[in-house]
């Protein structure tokens, strides 16, 4: 089936460098893209979205980048903190009411000090 | 934002029992909730679509005799597990998007650690 995917499962940052996640889509009806955060134990929170007709969004210390041509997210978050450290996933939808939420599989993402 | 709460946080229970896990929306209205699965170290799994009103649509591979959901109003969605095993053991999370608005953001609760001994 179709399914979003990541290229990298773990990443390792020095506090204060930023961060770059990717991932990657492969359902071409998918117009609404998401980053999640989840920390241990708890369930996933809102970063940052992007639909379709967009290549970038930013929020704060946050940018996500949208290539539809090759079907690629990239979530960046600027100097990263200690408190960045979670596991982020990527995830597609249709922009429309009730539709369902696609995960891909996660990034690790853990801060050096 | 929006919250949504899910009730228990974490429940044991033994092999061969049921268990329901609640799911509210506690500052809107969602006539749409959906469930996941998630295991240790994995993504989250979507199991099925909750639909205020009426029968769940459930994902491939999900059994709707084991995983029984209702959507009795458009603020309470449940999870039954129904005959638990110890490989039913998982993350259960609930999640709802706000309709009828610009932003169809999605919610999620703080998810349901289940144990089955």
């Amino acid at each position: 089936g179709e399914s979003v995917g990541l290229h990298l499962p773990t990443l390792s940052v020095q506090e204060g460098d930023n961060s770059i996640i990717n991932c990657a889509y492969s359902n071409s009806a998918s117009d609404y893209f998401i980053w999640y955060k989840q920390e241990s134990g708890k369930g996933p929170q809102f970063i940052i979205d992007i639909r379709s007709n967009m290549d970038k969004r930013q929020g704060q210390r946050v940018t996500v980048l949208l290539n539809k041509t090759v079907k690629h997210l990239s979530l960046q978050i600027a100097a990263t903190q200690p408190g960045d450290s979670a596991v982020y996933f990527c995830a597609e939808s249709v922009y429309s009411s009730a539709s369902k939420i696609i995960f891909g599989s996660g990034t690790r993402l853990s801060i050096r000090p | 934002g929006a919250v949504v709460s899910q009730h228990p946080s974490w429940v044991i229970c033994k092999s061969g029992t049921s268990v329901k896990i609640e799911c509210r929306s506690l500052d809107f209205q969602a006539t749409t909730m959906f469930w996941y699965r998630q295991f240790p170290k994995q993504s989250l799994m979507l199991m099925a679509t909750s639909n205020e009103g009426s029968k769940a649509t459930y994902e491939q591979g999900v059994e709707k005799d084991k995983f029984l959901i209702n959507h009795a109003s458009l603020t309470l969605s449940t999870l039954t597990v129904t005959s638990a095993h110890p490989e039913d053991s998982s993350f259960y999370i609930c999640s709802a998007r706000v309709m009828g608005g610009v932003n169809t953001e999605a919610f999620f609760g703080q998810g349901t650690r289940l144990t089955v001994v």
